[in-house]
C-alpha cells in the first residue's frame, strides 16, 4: 500500500470549514483513498473513500486532485465532536489491510 | 444494532496468564481482522481472515493466536502474557472484494498486563 503524508496537528474554529490535507504521490491506479478517525481511544471510525472523483457524504467531502496525488477532506461545519485523530489511507480495499500513519489531530475550539 | 462488538472492553491480568478477546460482526461481512494500537498510538494489523479462512498473518508472535468459528466471528487467544503485549486490541469487519466498503470497526479491548 501507499504511503500518506500527513500535518501532525491542525486546529479549526467551530462553525467553520476544517480542510485536512493528504500526500499520496506513490498511490497506484487501482488504490481508493480512505479516511477514517478515531475519538479519543475509541475505535477507528469510517468517514468517506473515493478512487478519482470528488466524493460527499453526509459527514465530510473529499476532493482527490486530478493526478491523484493528494486529497483533501472538508468537515464543512466543524463542531467540538469532530476532534479526533484523522487517518488518511490508500489501499486496494477489498480485505487489504489498512496500513495506519500517524494521522493529523484535529482540534476544534469555540 | 449492527456493529463490531468486542468482550470484555477492559481486561487485567497478570505475566504468564492465558487470555481471550472475542469479536462478533453483524454486519453480513465476510473479512474480519485485528488490529493493535500500542502506547503510542500505533495502529497495525496483526490478523485477518475471510470466511474462516487465515489470509493476513503479520509478523506476530505465535502466542498470539485467531480462531474463527464462523464468518462472524473472530476471537483472539493469547498464551503466556508479557508485558510488551498490554495495548488497545481492535476488532474490524469488511466486505473482501471491490473497494467500495469502508472498514467498520469496535470499540476496542484495552487489555493490561501487570
Amino acid at each position: 500500500d501507499a504511503k500518506t503524508t500527513q500535518p501532525p496537528s491542525m486546529d479549526c474554529a467551530e462553525g467553520r470549514a476544517a480542510n485536512l490535507p493528504c500526500n499520496h504521490s506513490t498511490i497506484s491506479g487501482n488504490e481508493y483513498v480512505y479516511w477514517y478517525r478515531q475519538i479519543h481511544s475509541q475505535g477507528p471510525q469510517y468517514i468517506i473513500h473515493g478512487l478519482k472523483n470528488n466524493e460527499t457524504n453526509e459527514m465530510a467531502s473529499l476532493i482527490i486532485t486530478e493526478d491523484r496525488k493528494s486529497s483533501t477532506l472538508i468537515l464543512p461545519h466543524a463542531t467540538l465532536r469532530d476532534t479526533a485523530v484523522y487517518y488518511c489511507i490508500v489501499s486496494t480495499g477489498g480485505g487489504n489491510k489498512l496500513t495506519f500513519g500517524t494521522g493529523t489531530q484535529l482540534k476544534v475550539e469555540l | 444494532d449492527t456493529a463490531v462488538s468486542q468482550t470484555p472492553k477492559y481486561l487485567v491480568t497478570q505475566m504468564g496468564n492465558d487470555k481471550s478477546i472475542k469479536c462478533e460482526q453483524n454486519l453480513g461481512h465476510d473479512t474480519m481482522y485485528w488490529y493493535k494500537q500500542d502506547s503510542k498510538k500505533f495502529l497495525k494489523i496483526m490478523f485477518s481472515y475471510n470466511n474462516k479462512e487465515l489470509i493476513i498473518n503479520e509478523t506476530v508472535p505465535n502466542r498470539f493466536s485467531p480462531k474463527s468459528p464462523d464468518k462472524a466471528h473472530l476471537n483472539l487467544h493469547i498464551n503466556s502474557l508479557e508485558l510488551g503485549d498490554s495495548a488497545v486490541y481492535f476488532c474490524a469487519s469488511s466486505f473482501r472484494t471491490g473497494g467500495n466498503y469502508g472498514y467498520t470497526f469496535g470499540s476496542g479491548t484495552r487489555l493490561t498486563v501487570v
